[in-house]
C-alpha cells in the first residue's frame, strides 16, 4: 500500500526566510510524487511533480523539491517565502508499479508567513 | 478556456437524505474525480468517470455513486447522507484516464450534514 505523511499541521516562516515543507512516502515500487497548494474557498493547485530524472525539481511560483530515494522524502522549499504563499499545502504520491491507482494525499500541512 | 467549476458551493442536508453535486470539467479534458476532503484530511479519491464511464474506486459505500454526461460534465450522487459525510467534495478534471496526467481542480463544493 502506498502512504504518504507530512508530520508537521503548522509551520512559521517569517517572510524572506527560507522554508521547508517536509513530506515522506512509502511504496513498493517507484514513486510519483506531487505537491499541491490549496487557498481559502479555492481548489487544489497543482504546484510540482517528479517521476524521474533530476532530484531537485522546480515548480510554480518559485516553489522546488528534493527528491531523496534514501530518505523516501520529497520536501518542499522555497528560498524566500512571501506572505501571500500562506495557505494549505499537500503532499501526494502514487505507486507507479501497482497499475493505475490514484494518488493518495497527505493530512496537509498549513504554512504561515508571517510579515 | 475555463477552468472546472463546481455548484453548489454549500449545502446542508440532514441526516438520511440525498445530495447531488455537480462539476463542468475544464474545456478539453474527458475525465473527472471526484474527492472528498474532510476537516483537517488530505483529499481521498472516490472514483473517476472516463468517457462517461467508472474507471477506478477508492473505498467508499455503494451509496456514493456518480455520472458523466456526453460534455464530459458530472455529478457525485451521495443517497442516505451519514454526519460524517459532512465535507468538501472536490472535483478534478483531467486529459486521459491516466492517473499520471495532471489534474486540474474546482473550488469544490461544502456539504454539511445536521
Amino acid at each position: 500500500a502506498q502512504s504518504v505523511a507530512q508530520p508537521e499541521d503548522q509551520v512559521n516562516v517569517a517572510e524572506g526566510n527560507p522554508l521547508t515543507v517536509k513530506c515522506t512516502y512509502s511504496v513498493s515500487g517507484n514513486p510519483y510524487l506531487f505537491w499541491y497548494v490549496q487557498y481559502p474557498n479555492r481548489g487544489l493547485q497543482f504546484l510540482l511533480k517528479y517521476i524521474t530524472g533530476d532530484n531537485l525539481v522546480k515548480g510554480s511560483y518559485g516553489f522546488e523539491a528534493e527528491f531523496n530515494k534514501s530518505q523516501t522524502s520529497f520536501h518542499l522549499k522555497k528560498p524566500s517565502a512571501l506572505v501571500s504563499d500562506s495557505a494549505l499545502y499537500f503532499c501526494a504520491v502514487r505507486d507507479l508499479n501497482s497499475g493505475n491507482t490514484p494518488l493518495v494525499f497527505g493530512k496537509g500541512t498549513r504554512l504561515s508567513v508571517i510579515a | 478556456e475555463t477552468g472546472v467549476t463546481q455548484s453548489p458551493t454549500h449545502l446542508i442536508k440532514t441526516r438520511g437524505q440525498q445530495v447531488t453535486l455537480r462539476c463542468s470539467s475544464q474545456s478539453g479534458h474527458n475525465t473527472v474525480s471526484w474527492y472528498q476532503q474532510a476537516l483537517g484530511q488530505g483529499p481521498q479519491f472516490i472514483f473517476q468517470y472516463y468517457r462517461e464511464e467508472e474507471n477506478g474506486r477508492g473505498n467508499f459505500p455503494p451509496r456514493f455513486s456518480g455520472l458523466q454526461f456526453p460534455n464530459y460534465s458530472s455529478e457525485l450522487n451521495v443517497n442516505a447522507l451519514e454526519l460524517d459525510d459532512s465535507a468538501l467534495y472536490l472535483c478534478a478534471s483531467s486529459l486521459g484516464a491516466d492517473r499520471d496526467n495532471e489534474q486540474f481542480f474546482g473550488p469544490g463544493t461544502r456539504l454539511t450534514v445536521l
